[in-house]
């Protein structure tokens, strides 16, 4: 069975700069988190879909991230303008109730705003 | 709220050492408990996990169980090995309509040969 994959890998930008991330969960997996992991701290957090509905997106901050998962598949974070403090990795992680609710997650993408 | 705690790294130890990482968990409902763990450069990859009270996970000789009464899920290895070496995330899942995962802060657990 395939993983979580997610592209780019590493992305380096300028501030107030754009950047967008995909991710590709496991088949037949409903829910689709993104995770933002800041360097020394626990993943957070940013929006959590149910097929193509937000489930919860409480911790995103809207004024400058986006996030779609328009076909209830893969999914798209975005971000625009990026500040310095959005270095961080990007982890996608799915999950569905047919793998016991336990949460897969990608390897992530690693992203520097200088 | 919904919260977990768990001890501060870095932890460095000698190989064939015995290893403790303290975990314990702020939750409404019944949780289910897990230890992720990440090494260089990778993703989280999930290590064991226990889904009700007086379950032990286990995985790689690295166990922990779930304690209610000390709301803890303390992660456990005998014997430990260089290639143990990686940051150690605790985290509880929460399920209604659909799963939700918290994690801790993470663990840095250095070995020495």
């Amino acid at each position: 069975e395939a993983g979580v994959a997610q592209s780019p890998r590493y992305k380096i930008i300028e501030k107030r700069q754009s950047v967008a991330f995909w991710c590709n969960p496991i088949s037949g997996h409903a829910t689709l988190y993104w995770y933002q992991q800041i360097l020394g701290q626990g993943p957070k957090l940013l929006i959590q879909f149910q097929n193509n509905g937000v489930v919860d997106d409480s911790q995103l901050p809207k004024d400058r991230f986006s996030a779609e998962r328009l076909k209830g598949v893969d999914s798209t974070l975005k971000i625009q303008p990026a500040k310095l403090e959005d270095s961080a990795v990007y982890l996608c992680a799915s999950s569905s109730t047919k793998s016991g609710n336990t949460i897969y997650f990608g390897e992530g993408s690693w992203l520097t705003v200088v | 709220g919904n919260s977990v705690t768990q001890m501060e790294g870095p932890v460095t130890l000698s190989e064939e050492a015995f290893l403790t990482i303290n975990c314990t968990y702020t939750a409404t409902g019944y949780p289910s408990l897990f230890w992720y763990v990440q090494y260089p450069g990778e993703g989280l990859q999930l290590l064991l996990k226990a889904t009700k009270a007086d379950d032990k996970g286990s995985n790689k000789g690295f166990e922990a169980t779930y304690r209610k009464e000390t709301t803890s899920f303390h992660l456990e290895k005998g014997s430990v090995q260089v290639s143990d070496s990686a940051v150690y995330f605790c985290a509880l899942g929460l399920y209604s309509s659909a799963s939700k995962i918290i994690f801790g802060s993470g663990t840095r657990l250095s070995i020495r040969p």
